[in-house]
């Protein structure tokens, strides 16, 4: 089945600085690719996604990018508030609609002043 | 907007006891999902529900079952609670035809 790896298990950036979380996937048969944040004691919220139609996708200051040749996704955080600071999940689905999730190990972002 | 109740927020168990986690939803959405959450291991899908009375296996629904009983609720069994499987259990629901899972606060299973 659909395995999903994320590279970075701690980053740490200094305020203003950008922040990017890799992952990888590995069933080519992937379509749709979200992003959850879950800050410290509370559950996750869903933050970005993207579909393998386009292969760039920004939201504020929070853009995705997605390479299906290499079943790589990407989460970059510009100008990074220490309010960024989290851990992010990536996902992976077969379907657009998200109905089956797997997702990645998580990356603890920590931005300091 | 809407909010997601689970119950208990912590719940200790012995070890081979049977446990039931419980999750409301109020979104009115048709999807709901139960996850486990490992430290350090994401999130791991143990059964889902399309609509009322409907029940899917997730990847770790070994050990597990499951129950729709209408579509504002959905309930988690462990049938025999072990010492490694103490974890942090998040309930989802997400509407049809939506992406995004709206998340419950989580219940901490610990098993003596």
């Amino acid at each position: 089945g659909e395995k999903v790896e994320q590279h970075e298990s701690t980053l740490s950036v200094r305020e203003g600085d950008s922040a990017v979380i890799n992952c990888t996937y590995t069933d080519t048969a992937s379509s749709y690719f979200p992003w959850y944040k879950q800050e410290a004691g509370k559950s996750l919220h869903f933050v970005i996604d993207i579909r393998s139609n386009v292969d760039r996708k920004q939201s504020q200051r929070l853009i995705v990018l997605l390479d299906k040749k290499a079943k790589r996704f990407s989460l970059h955080i510009t100008a990074t508030q220490p309010e960024d600071s989290a851990i992010y999940f990536c996902a992976a689905s077969r379907t657009s609609s998200g109905q089956k999730l797997v997702f990645g190990q998580g990356t603890i972002l920590k931005v300091y002043l | 907007g809407g909010i997601i109740t689970q119950t208990p927020k912590f719940l200790i168990g012995q070890e081979g006891q049977k446990l039931t986690l419980k999750c409301q939803q109020n979104f009115n959405h048709d999807t709901m999902y139960w996850y486990r959450q490992d430290s350090g291991k994401g999130l791991r899908l143990i059964y889902y529900s399309i609509t009322e009375n409907d029940l899917q296996k997730g990847d770790l629904s070994e050990g597990y079952d499951a129950s729709r009983e209408k579509k504002s609720s959905f309930s988690l069994t462990v049938t025999s609670a072990q010492k490694n499987e103490m974890a942090v259990f998040l309930c989802a629901s997400r509407r049809l035809g939506g992406d995004e899972q709206y998340f419950g606060p989580g219940t901490r299973l610990t098993v003596l």
